[in-house]
């Protein structure tokens, strides 16, 4: 099983410019999350999908946009990219009662 | 809202020290409590949780007690090993159908041989 796999790992961005994270799981999990990380900070929640058509926003939302393309996939968007958006980003999923399977992350830097 | 409070870092031990991360939380009701460890360059993976007081979750030689009292879930280990080089996040998640859940900042742990 291949489990939570995030797509690109890393990415350099430029100011302004847009781009789109990548989630699949193959868990068949109902609920899905991404989280930033920023050192001192911890884990930040920015949106979640509880199931399949259903988005919402988490503790740190600004900035971003997501997609719940099917049970599967879960894309994060950034518009406009701003070096306050350079981070880890995790993905997540989750069955009911169940624990987070997280991803590898993805390292984004924002210049 | 709930919250979760956990000991600053970094935390440097010498092999076969005994290890203990403190954590305490703020929340309404009886939450689940867990314990998450994120080697280097991986993702986070669930360490033990408990969901409810006074439950002791273990894993590993891992162990935490959910003290509703003191509202804590302090991380144990009799004696750690260079192998548990991580970083330790204590969260809960509230009780209920809440879908969030929430971290600490993280408690980086280097044991040296």
């Amino acid at each position: 099983n291949a489990g939570v796999t995030q797509t690109p790992k890393f990415q350099v961005l430029k100011t302004g410019q847009s781009m789109t994270l990548q989630c699949a799981q193959d868990m068949n999990h109902n609920s899905m999350y991404w989280y930033r990380q920023d050192p001192g900070m911890g884990l930040r929640l920015i949106y979640y999908s509880a199931s399949e058509g259903t988005t919402d926003k988490g503790e740190v939302p600004n900035g971003y946009n997501v997609s719940r393309l099917n049970k599967r996939e879960f894309s994060l968007r950034l518009e406009s990219a701003a070096p306050s958006q350079t981070s880890v980003y995790f993905c997540a999923s989750r069955a009911v009662n169940s624990p987070l399977h997280f991803g590898n992350g993805t390292r984004l830097t924002v210049t | 809202g709930d919250s979760v409070t956990q000991m600053e870092g970094p935390v440097t031990l010498s092999e076969e020290a005994f290890l203990t991360i403190n954590c305490t939380y703020t929340a309404t009701g009886y939450p689940s409590l867990f314990w998450y460890v994120q080697y280097p360059g991986e993702g986070l993976q669930l360490l033990l949780k408990a969901t409810k007081a006074d439950d002791k979750g273990s894993n590993k030689g891992f162990e935490a007690t959910y003290r509703k009292e003191t509202t804590s879930f302090h991380l144990e280990k009799g004696s750690v090993q260079v192998s548990d080089s991580a970083v330790y996040f204590c969260a809960l998640k509230g009780q209920g159908g809440s879908e969030k859940l929430v971290f600490g900042k993280g408690t980086k742990l280097t044991v040296n041989p």
